[in-house]
């Protein structure tokens, strides 16, 4: 099985900061990693697909890159609405398995 | 556009099985683009997945799951299901019914509300 290691746990930050958030997978999985955010009491949203691939009608200050088996999630300033925790998921092969989540929160 | 409504008790006596139904709204589970999948999330914890399916496949389940776990499709009433036997104290969670999208890299992306499903003795 594919091990997802997902850094920092948590993270504070202030609205208008870039903040960053990595995931590492335990072997190869080209790019077939996408991450998601998720609100309290909600379902996760979809963010960035294949890497660095966002869905239409999420924001552009949101995005993603891939330094081999190190993939990294950007927003490159960041929102009131982007308080949230997210998780980063491989879809190379089953089981599909997901990142511990990255508790982002208000500074 | 694409909805996804969980529905089924939200109350389970341990040893007994887990039944819900994911409803598609808005479009056809026959659409071949797209797999239908359960993800879970334990309360406090992180995201688990639990199999998807094609309307006209065969599931595909996690390891994990595997002995309990069954998924199914029924196109007639454009809904999923999911059956998960002999339940204890660790399926206490949250389901999500989700889409997995060919064309974004097996991406999930649609997801249901999520429904709290807990163990009563």
């Amino acid at each position: 099985d594919i091990q997802m290691t997902q850094s920092p746990s948590s993270l504070s930050a202030s609205v208008g900061d870039r903040v960053t958030i990595t995931c590492r997978a335990s072997q190869s999985i080209s790019t077939y990693l996408n991450w998601y955010q998720q609100k309290p009491g909600t379902g996760p949203k979809l963010l960035i697909y294949a890497a660095s691939s966002l869905p239409s009608g999420v924001p552009s200050r949101f995005s993603g890159s891939r330094s081999g088996a190190d993939f990294t999630l950007t927003i490159s300033s960041l929102q009131p609405a982007d308080f949230a925790t997210y998780y980063c998921q491989q879809s190379y092969s089953a089981p599909y398995s997901f990142g511990q989540g990255t508790k982002l929160e208000i500074k | 556009q694409v909805q996804l409504q969980e529905s089924g008790p939200g109350l389970v006596k341990p040893s007994e099985t887990l039944s819900l139904t994911c409803t598609v709204s808005g479009g056809s589970i026959s659409d071949s683009n797209y797999f239908w999948g359960w993800v879970r999330q334990p309360p406090g914890k992180g995201l688990v997945w639990i199999g998807d399916i094609f309307y006209s496949g065969s599931p595909d389940y996690n390891p994990s799951l595997q002995s309990r776990v069954t998924i199914s499709v029924d196109t007639s009433k454009n809904q999923f299901s999911l059956k998960l036997s002999s339940v204890t104290a660790a399926d206490t969670a949250v389901y999500y019914c989700a889409r997995k999208d060919s064309g974004k890299y097996d991406a999930f992306d649609v997801w249901g509300q999520g429904t709290l499903v807990s163990l009563s003795s």
